[in-house]
């Protein structure tokens, strides 16, 4: 299987502060049609989740400009430009190439 | 409006069964490949596993935990989801969600609790 790894797991963060979420994965999630499977989920206390990126840097519709992703081939990265109360709650990354694993999970709060 | 609703969660013992529900509106159901993922108490995201439409072959694929025991179908007459859970352990205990394909929709989730 392959095993996505999330840091940090606990992010706080200062109001208008940028804030960043590291994903590797054990294995280079390029598929054999050339995608890259990395999505990113947002899931605010409470709610269910939500995609924020599909694969690697595409903004779902209806996400702030202010979230981003990156990355390429086992390491990715998602992006808050200014973080806003909103933001609160738990992001995930996931990676469909090979089957479909979450990672762990990373818990922004305002500090 | 776009949209999954699911239903059917409740308590059940352990080696009991359950079938979840979710129904469909807003989109083709069915043309779209649809999920069930999971959420332990507490923990994060678990892919349960995935129906294909039919005009791909209504193929499902699980993870190992529930291979055997669950089984996901699919009615698209009625627009609507199964989740068909057998032999339930302790451990099959949360929040189950139903998603589109490329998980970008989701249910609110419906509640199991396995427990004597």
């Amino acid at each position: 299987d392959v095993v996505m790894t999330q840091s940090p797991l606990s992010l706080p963060v200062t109001l208008g502060q940028p804030a960043s979420i590291s994903c590797r994965s054990s294995q280079s999630l390029v598929y054999t049609d050339g995608n890259t499977y990395l999505h990113w989920f947002q899931q605010r206390p409470g709610q269910s989740p939500r995609r924020l990126i599909y694969k690697v840097s595409n903004r779902d519709s209806g996400v702030p400009d202010r979230f981003s992703g990156s990355g390429s081939g086992t390491d990715f990265t998602l992006k808050i430009s200014r973080v806003e109360a909103e933001d609160v709650g738990v992001y995930y990354c996931m990676q469909g190439t090979h089957w479909y694993t979450f990672g762990q999970g990373t818990k922004l709060e305002i500090k | 409006e776009v949209q999954l609703v699911e239903s059917g969660g409740g308590l059940v013992k352990p080696g009991g069964s359950l079938r979840l529900s979710c129904a469909a509106s807003g989109f083709t159901f069915n043309n779209a490949w649809m999920n069930w993922i999971r959420q332990a108490p507490g923990k994060g995201l678990a892919w349960v596993g995935r129906i294909k439409s039919r005009t791909d072959g209504e193929t499902t694929a699980y993870t190992a935990p529930v291979k055997g025991r669950f089984t996901i179908s699919r009615d698209d007459s009625k627009n609507t989801l199964y989740l068909q859970m057998t032999s339930l352990q302790t451990e099959d205990t949360g929040v189950y969600y139903c998603t589109t394909g490329p998980f970008d929709l989701w249910g609110q989730g419906t509640v199991v609790t396995v427990s004597s």
